[in-house]
């Protein structure tokens, strides 16, 4: 099945530090998601995306929808300890379709 | 605040077993996913039904089936458990976007916590 291309596979910061992670497809999207999933959890829907070009944000975070509709980045700013974890992007392909296609994930370490 | 559960948090099996994984939400959604997450490879989905009794194959169904009796359950099974099916299984909820009205809005997942499975 299809996948979404999501980078970088891994991330190893120091407290403090901007990050910034992408997800990039072939197809167009209508809908782009963000969620982390912390150590021993299940995902948290983080950030959600509905229309070509939207920027959101959700206090140090910050996603966009790409022009394209076929790529999504996601941005931290200033990162502190509780960031870590594994971070998915998640897209839909039309406005009633049931299922999502998820990236590879990213896994964010911070050291102090 | 939405809930979905899954039965059991970590689970050791032997080869050849029969393994039955519960979830349960009470969110009322219609769609219910079942999902296996291994390291580089993401979640990778394995069923999902968007009714009760209803059911389709996702990318991943070989060695799996469900059941979905009740609209706020959903229960993957594995027949005869094999070591590669060692992994993280996640369930996860859904509204049912055309019911929605087509709401840009809808069709979020929300995930439970997960059930790591060991197989021997």
């Amino acid at each position: 099945g299809q996948q979404l291309n999501q980078s970088p596979q891994s991330m190893f910061i120091q407290e403090g530090e901007d990050v910034s992670m992408n997800c990039t497809s072939s197809s167009i999207f209508n809908t782009w998601l963000w969620y982390k999933q912390d150590p021993g959890e299940g995902p948290v829907l983080l950030i959600a995306l509905y229309k070509a070009g939207e920027l959101t944000s959700n206090g140090r975070l910050t996603a966009q929808f790409g022009i394209t509709r076929k790529d999504s980045f996601l941005n931290i700013s200033a990162s502190i300890p509780s960031d870590v974890g594994i971070y998915f992007c998640a897209g839909r392909k039309g406005q009633g379709a049931q299922k999502l296609v998820f990236g590879q994930g990213t896994r964010l370490t911070i050291n102090p | 605040d939405v809930k979905v559960t899954q039965s059991s948090r970590y689970l050791v099996k032997r080869t050849g077993e029969k393994v039955f994984l519960e979830c349960v939400q009470d969110m009322d959604h219609e769609n219910m996913f079942w999902y296996r997450q291994d390291p580089g490879l993401g979640l990778r989905l394995i069923y999902f039904s968007y009714d009760v009794k209803m059911k389709e194959k996702g990318d991943i169904p070989e060695g799996y089936s469900v059941s979905r009796e009740k609209k706020e359950r959903f229960s993957l099974i594995l027949e005869s458990a094999s070591t590669n099916q060692t992994s993280m299984y996640l369930c996860a909820s859904s509204l049912n976007p055309l019911l929605a009205g087509g709401s840009a809005n809808t069709g979020e997942l929300f995930f439970g916590e997960g059930s790591r499975l060991t197989v021997l």
